[in-house]
């Protein structure tokens, strides 16, 4: 499947910076995802946006959705150093294949200290 | 706590064997799930979609032959890897999808190490 892509595709920051990343995507969704994982461990959900939705919003977390545009960000503002992960956004075209998630590239956040 | 499970969390298995994945929805029925492969440093990929009763659909490029899966209830589905080879080294990791509210549930993933 095709993946999409997200930048930056590492980013360091500083305690208590904000921290967005972008993620671009190239078919038609039911919604978008973004998860955060731990070195060599599972995934964590952290939001869901649909498409007929344009900005979410938990906790110290913000999403943005652009269909038009087919592109999301992920805005982590006040960052802790247990934020440092590697975050990916998965689109899910829904119908028949709900369920069925095409990850991005992802972008490997460090939060020094 | 977990709503999927995935078992082995770690395996390593000499070059040639088979070696079977586990992932259980440990709460509900789902008969549809779905397997990734994960190559260090790198992203998700969907390699199958593993459909209770019914043959697992295959991505474009995954050897059917080689990744067997075998979704034989309504809680579990597994993956086995028959004839191992180093380069399918990889953390593999399953997900469910739940009825109500449609909430996509990933298990912890598994570690396999072939030498």
């Amino acid at each position: 499947s095709q993946q999409g892509e997200e930048d930056p595709q590492a980013l360091s920051i500083q305690e208590g910076e904000n921290a967005t990343m972008n993620c671009s995507y190239k078919t038609s969704i039911n919604n978008l995802q973004w998860y955060r994982q731990n070195s060599g461990r599972g995934l964590v959900h952290l939001i869901l946006i649909r498409s007929n939705e344009r900005e979410k919003h938990s906790g110290r977390l913000r999403v943005t959705l652009d269909t038009s545009k087919k592109s999301s960000s992920l805005l982590i503002t006040a960052s802790r150093a247990a934020d440092t992960a590697s975050y990916f956004c998965a689109t899910d075209a829904g119908g028949t294949s709900y369920g069925k998630l095409t990850f991005g590239q992802g972008t490997i956040l460090t939060v020094h200290p | 706590g977990a709503v999927v499970s995935q078992h082995p969390s770690r395996v390593i298995c000499k070059s040639g064997t088979s070696v079977k994945i586990e992932c259980r929805s440990l709460d509900f029925q789902a008969t549809t799930m779905f397997w990734y492969r994960q190559f260090p440093k790198q992203s998700l990929m969907l390699m199958a979609t593993s459909n209770e009763g019914s043959k697992a659909t295959y991505e474009q490029g995954v050897e059917k032959d080689k990744f067997l899966i075998n979704h034989a209830s309504l809680t579990l589905s597994t993956l086995t890897v028959t004839s191992a080879h180093p380069e399918d080294s990889s953390f593999y990791i399953c997900s469910a999808v739940r009825g109500a509210g449609n909430t996509i549930y990933f298990g912890e993933g598994s570690w396999l190490t072939v030498v």
